[in-house]
This record gives structure tokens, sequence and C-alpha cells, in this order.
């Protein structure tokens, strides 16, 4: 069964301070991966795919990495309108249907 | 660009009552998926529909069913409510079955 693992389930972290989130996952066969930015209360909006290890994308201060057993969504000099829960996702690997398996997300904080 | 709309954004029902929810893709999407979010925890599939057909079915009970209509548009029901379903719905469209998933805002759903 394919199975996304976040960690840290939380994190706190002060205007300016750069750090990394870490999302495992378990499947065969990886479709993409996926990293989606949710606001309380809406529909997550998505930020990158990524499709093969040693790729990268950015966009303003995120950057996502991927290897063949985790991605990285690193945020350099974060600003409080960062705050936000951030969930990866993958593709199952099998079958006619392209549904998502999230993993529970990392409740991102950014103090000014 | 019109994203994707969800209606109601909110909604009470009562133990046993039955509920149907309304998803808009984006223009020029012809699969929609639904899934279901509680609080503290990532998106879990329910269905895909494409062009009209069910694609896929997450692990959910027979009360939950869903359609799509010619104008690629789509209902969730979900008969004999449990307090268990009150959660945050939510539909993604995307161009094809197996592109990337836009999500709405979402129905909030609360089960009494």
């Amino acid at each position: 069964e394919d199975q996304v693992t976040q960690s840290p389930e939380a994190l706190r972290l002060q205007e300016g301070e750069s750090s990394s989130l870490n999302c495992s996952y378990t499947v065969s066969g990886l479709r993409g991966l996926f990293w989606y930015r949710q606001d309380p209360g809406k529909g997550p909006e998505f930020l990158f795919t990524l499709y093969s290890a040693g790729e990268e994308k950015e966009k303003e201060r995120l950057k996502a990495t991927l290897t063949k057993k985790e991605s990285f969504l690193h945020i350099t000099a974060p600003k409080p309108e960062d705050s936000a829960t951030y969930h990866c996702a993958v593709p199952n690997s099998g079958g006619s249907n392209y549904k998502l398996t999230f993993g529970k997300g990392t409740l991102l904080t950014v103090n000014p | 660009d019109a994203g994707v709309t969800q209606s109601p954004t909110h909604l009470i029902k009562t133990r046993g009552q039955h509920v149907t929810l309304r998803c808009s893709p984006i223009s020029g999407h012809k699969s929609v998926s639904w899934y279901q979010q509680v609080l503290g925890q990532g998106p879990q599939f329910i269905f895909q529909y494409y062009e009209k057909e069910e694609r896929g079915r997450g692990n959910f009970p027979d009360r939950f069913s869903a359609r799509q209509f010619p104008n690629y548009s789509s209902e969730l029901n979900v008969n004999a409510l449990l307090l268990g379903d009150s959660a945050l719905y939510l539909c993604a469209s995307s161009v094809g079955q197996g592109e990337t998933q836009y999500f709405g805002p979402g129905t909030r759903l609360l089960v009494l």
C-alpha cells in the first residue's frame, strides 16, 4: 500500500529563519510527487510536481527537491504569510485511476 | 480564469439525513476527484470520474456515491449521515485522468 509520511508535524520559525520539511514515501513506480499548501478552512493550493530523483523546482522562497525515497521542501527566509499546512502527495502506483495519497501535512508557523 | 467551485460552502445536517455536494471543474478539465479531509489529517480519496465514468473508488461505504454530468460538473451524495461524516469535502479537477489536480475551496459538512 502506498504510504506518505511527513515530518515534523509542526514547525515554528522566526521570520527569516530558513528550514526544511520532509516527505518520505513508499510507492512502487513513482508517477510524480506533489506539494500543496493549505490555509485553514480552504482547499489545498498546488505548488510543485516532481517526477524524477534529482529534480528541483523553485517558487519564490520555496524549493522542492526529490530523491528516490523522499522529498524536501526548503523554505528560505520565510515570512509570516508563508504560515500554512504543507502537504505532499503521491499518485497510486497501479490501477486505472489516479488517486492521490496525502501525508498528514506539516503545520508551519512563521512568527514576525 | 475561474478555479474549481464548490457549493454549498457550509452545511449542517443531522444524523440519518442525506446530503448532495456540488462541484464545477476548471473550464477544459474533464476529470473530477472527491476527497474527504477530517481535522488534522490529509485529504483522503473518495472517487475519481473521467469523461463521465467512475474510474476509481476509495475505501468508503456504499452510502457515498457520485456522478459526473455531460458538462463535467459533479455531485457527491452521502446517505444516512453519521457523526463521523463531519469533514471538509474537497473536489479537485484535472485536464485528464493522470494530470495535476487542482482543488476547490471545499464544503464544510457538520453532522449533528
